[in-house]
Formats: C-alpha cells, structure tokens, sequence
C-alpha cells in the first residue's frame, strides 16, 4: 500500500540531546512537510521541501534541523537547542501540482526525560 | 498574512446531522480542506474543493463554499459515534507551490 511511514510513534528525549525522527513516503511526491501539533493548538509547519536537496523553513524551524537526500525521506532533527520539543510530531507529503493535497503519516509523540 | 478561523467544540447526538464553520481571511485562496483527526493519529484528509465551486459533495459530506464572505463548511449527514474526532479546516494559495494554512480544529463529539 502506498503511504507515508514514520518512526518512532513514541520518543523520549534527555535534556541536551538531538534526537532524529524518521519520515518515509512511497507515494512518488515530491513535496514533503513537517508539522508540530500542541494540544489544543493547530498544525504549526517547521519545514518543508518541495524537491531532492532543497528545503525551506517554515513558521517555528528555530531548533530543528532537516535533509532531504532522497525523495522518499525526510528526516528531522530535534536539537538540544530547542527548549520545548515535548509535541506530537506530523509528516506530510504532496504531488507537485497545486491543487494535490497533502497526505499525512501517523504521526511521533515527542516527550522529554 | 493568512488566518484560517474555526469554532473549537460541537456538540451532536447520535443521528443527527454535524455542521462545522471555517472562516478564512485569504481572498487569494483557491484551495480548501478538510481533514479529521482521531485521537493519537494523524490527519486524514476527508475532502477539498476548488474555489470557483459553491458546493462539493461525498456521501455523507458536504462542503459549502461562500467565497463572498470567505466561509467554509462541512456538513455530516446521519452523524455516528465513530465520527468523533477534530476536525480541521485549511487553505491554499494559488501562489504556484505554496504551503497549507490550518485553522486550530472542532472537537467534534458524538454522544448516543
């Protein structure tokens, strides 16, 4: 089945520690996304790549970091400079043309030590 | 810049039909979305609609666009228990390859 995979579900963070999370799509789009969800809060976009090796930041990018390598993946780095990473954390991915939406993985919950 | 407005709590029973409003204040948008949440999951993408369309509808949906006072809606017929979840509203500018814009969501609960 087509989709978009990412891992862990569940990741725990010490104080001062980067930690990865895994974003992969077979869906053959070349757009990809990474959301932060609070509760209660919407979606907030922290970076966004629209093609192989090129990525941009989005509203809240301060703390994380990300590479787009490949067009399958789309991993993001929560670094120790972020202060507040405890959040549930959403990959999205999107074909190229404009009216294409956005297709959505199950998403990584982010908590702290 | 964009801001996408949406009720944050509805309230229905079993059987009855669901109405959730978005408001959004980008005139230059030409793409709209729905999406639902289910607890610890990610977001599914229910419908979307052109903005020169005034109505979509998809079984149980219906969208209802009214571009003049920039609303959105979307209503579910015969509203189950399994149709509890958040619902989110978001936009897309006609501005080539531009990112989402999502309003905060509608808890939306189901009781029998």
């Amino acid at each position: 089945d087509g989709g978009i995979t990412q891992s862990p579900k569940y990741l725990f963070r010490k104080e001062g520690q980067n930690v990865t999370l895994s974003c992969e799509q077979n869906l053959n789009h070349d757009a990809m996304y990474w959301y932060r969800q609070d509760p209660g809060q919407g979606l907030r976009l922290i970076y966004y790549s629209q093609i192989v090796n090129d990525f941009q930041k989005g509203d809240i990018a301060e703390g994380y970091s990300v590479s787009r390598e490949k067009k399958e993946s789309f991993p993001l780095t929560v670094t120790s400079a972020q202060k507040n990473p405890t959040a549930f954390y959403l990959c999205a991915s999107s074909g190229r043309e404009g009216y294409q939406p956005q297709h959505f993985g199950d998403g990584t919950r982010l908590s702290i030590l | 810049g964009e801001d996408v407005e949406q009720s944050l709590f509805l309230s229905v029973r079993e059987g009855d039909s669901s109405v959730i409003n978005c408001t959004y204040t980008d005139s230059s948008s030409t793409y709209l979305y729905w999406y639902k949440q289910e607890p610890g999951a990610g977001l599914q993408l229910l419908t979307y609609i052109f903005s020169n369309m005034d109505m979509k509808q998809d079984q149980r949906l219906t969208v209802l666009l009214n571009k003049k006072d920039k609303h959105l809606s979307l209503r579910i017929a015969d509203t189950q228990t399994g149709d509890s979840a958040i619902y989110f509203c978001a936009e897309r500018e006609n501005s080539g390859y531009s990112t989402l814009t999502f309003g905060k969501g509608t808890m939306l609960l189901v009781s029998p």
